[in-house]
């Protein structure tokens, strides 16, 4: 069973400028996740979307946006870059339904802001 | 205080050690405990997943749950050079909105052969 991909693996992109990543769960999981692990901070939440909607939303700026797709896949948009930006953007799915269920991580996006 | 805390390390063992690997938490309302690796310049993997007080065991690895005191642990045995990376441990409130897992910070663990 194929785990959650994550597109592109390497971004770089100058201040100001937006970034779009994307991600696509495992088969059958509706709800995704996104989180950015920047160095020294740990993994924070950024947003959870299950079944097309934004269900939560973390404490970023709402130049953090993003949507899923009817397929469940998701992709994260990121305008007016600031060199803080810079991190390791992190999807993860799950079973949305079930409290028993966790979440499975893809490999991440690493975001380069110049 | 943070939700979740994380002695981040470093922590330096040798090859066949036992590794044991902590975190506290203030909410009493989480239920929910995840432990994940995460190898450098990879996603979190998991590793373990329980949401009851006690220990589970899985191969090398325990976890283990104290609701009461609000505190989680990892241990790991007989501990090989292919296990050093960052632990995570994360946890989750449960259903309705609250999702979202809150993560400790990491340690860095380095098995040395």
């Amino acid at each position: 069973e194929a785990g959650v991909t994550q597109s592109p693996t390497h971004l770089i992109k100058t201040r100001g400028q937006q970034a779009t990543l994307r991600c696509s769960p495992i088969s059958g999981h509706t709800s995704v996740y996104w989180y950015q692990q920047a160095l020294g901070l740990g993994l924070q939440f950024l947003l959870w979307y299950d079944e097309g909607e934004e269900r939560n939303r973390g404490n970023f700026p709402p130049r953090f946006s993003g949507r899923q797709f009817p397929n469940y896949s998701s992709e994260l948009n990121v305008n007016a870059l600031e060199l803080e930006d810079s991190a390791l953007y992190l999807c993860a799915s799950s079973l949305a339904d079930s409290n028993q269920e966790t979440q499975y991580f893809g490999p991440g996006t690493r975001l380069l802001v110049l | 205080q943070k939700e979740v805390e994380q002695d981040p390390g470093p922590l330096s063992v040798p090859e066949g050690a036992i590794v044991s690997l902590n975190c506290t938490y203030s909410n009493s309302a989480f239920q929910y405990f995840m432990w994940y690796r995460q190898y450098s310049r990879k996603g979190p993997e998991l590793l373990m997943y329980t949401y009851s007080s006690g220990n589970k065991e899985d191969g090398r690895f325990t976890a283990q749950v104290d609701k009461s005191s609000k505190y989680i642990s990892l241990f790991i045995r007989d501990s090989q050079p292919s296990d050093s990376a960052t632990y995570l441990c994360a946890m989750k409130r449960g259903g309705g909105s609250n999702y979202k897992l809150t993560f400790g910070k990491g340690t860095l663990l380095t098995v040395n052969p």
